[in-house]
């Protein structure tokens, strides 16, 4: 069975800041994609950044990046200079043939940036 | 990515009416669609996926006589509520993806408050 697992359910930093969400996951597939998805206060999901796994290289889409360690089954997302836009509840999932082109689901981090 | 409305925004109505909500794509053709529901505070739980023309699949738990899904076209879906009752009341998402594709998008969800 596939699991994605965010342990930090709150997480709080100083606008300009730099704070990193950590992500881990698992799936017997060699072949799956990874994303971060962020919910603001609005509650519209946005895609914020998508992963191939078989893609050594880390995505990037401007401020935020990913560490995609596929050994240790670990996607943690990096936003640099953070905003107070970028204050929403981030969460990570997970695609594989096997869930039945379904996304699952990790439980969110809620990311407050703090003026 | 795709543009996705969904219709209404916040419905509030009595004990065991229906509700009817409806999920557009606005500039995709959406092979598949999925109905969420999601708690405060929590992260998304999926409830039924739907593909065009054919019927929906319910996720164990989802009482399809009381969710009813409709995917007539590329570009519409709707969840009706049937004999609505206050525990229904949540939040309620569409998504919608191609044929086979790793991405979702998702319309803006629906606030149902069932009195």
């Amino acid at each position: 069975a596939q699991t994605v697992t965010q342990s930090q359910p709150e997480m709080s930093v100083q606008e300009a800041e730099t704070v990193t969400l950590s992500c881990t996951y698992d799936t017997s597939e060699n072949n799956y994609y990874l994303f971060w998805y962020k919910q603001p206060p609005s509650r519209q999901m946005i895609l914020v950044i998508r992963q191939e796994a078989y893609k050594q290289q880390n995505a990037t889409e401007n401020r935020f990046s990913v560490n995609f360690q596929k050994a240790a089954k670990s996607f943690s997302l990096k936003i640099s200079d953070s905003q107070l836009g970028d204050t929403a509840m981030y969460f990570c999932a997970l695609f594989t043939k096997d869930s039945n082109y379904q996304l699952i689901w990790g439980a969110g981090t809620k990311l407050i940036i703090k003026p | 990515g795709a543009v996705v409305s969904q219709h209404p925004s916040r419905v509030i109505c009595k004990s065991g009416t229906s509700v009817k909500i409806e999920c557009r794509s606005l500039d995709f053709q959406a092979t598949t669609m999925f109905w969420y529901r999601q708690f405060p505070k929590q992260s998304l739980m999926l409830m039924a996926t739907s593909n065009e023309g054919s019927k929906a699949t319910y996720e164990q738990g989802v009482e399809k006589d009381k969710f009813l899904i409709n995917h007539a076209s590329l570009t519409l879906s709707t969840l009706t509520v049937t004999s609505a009752h206050p525990e229904d009341s949540s939040f309620y998402i569409c998504s919608l993806s191609a044929s086979g594709s790793d991405t979702q998008y998702f319309g803006p969800g629906t606030r149902l408050t069932v009195l």
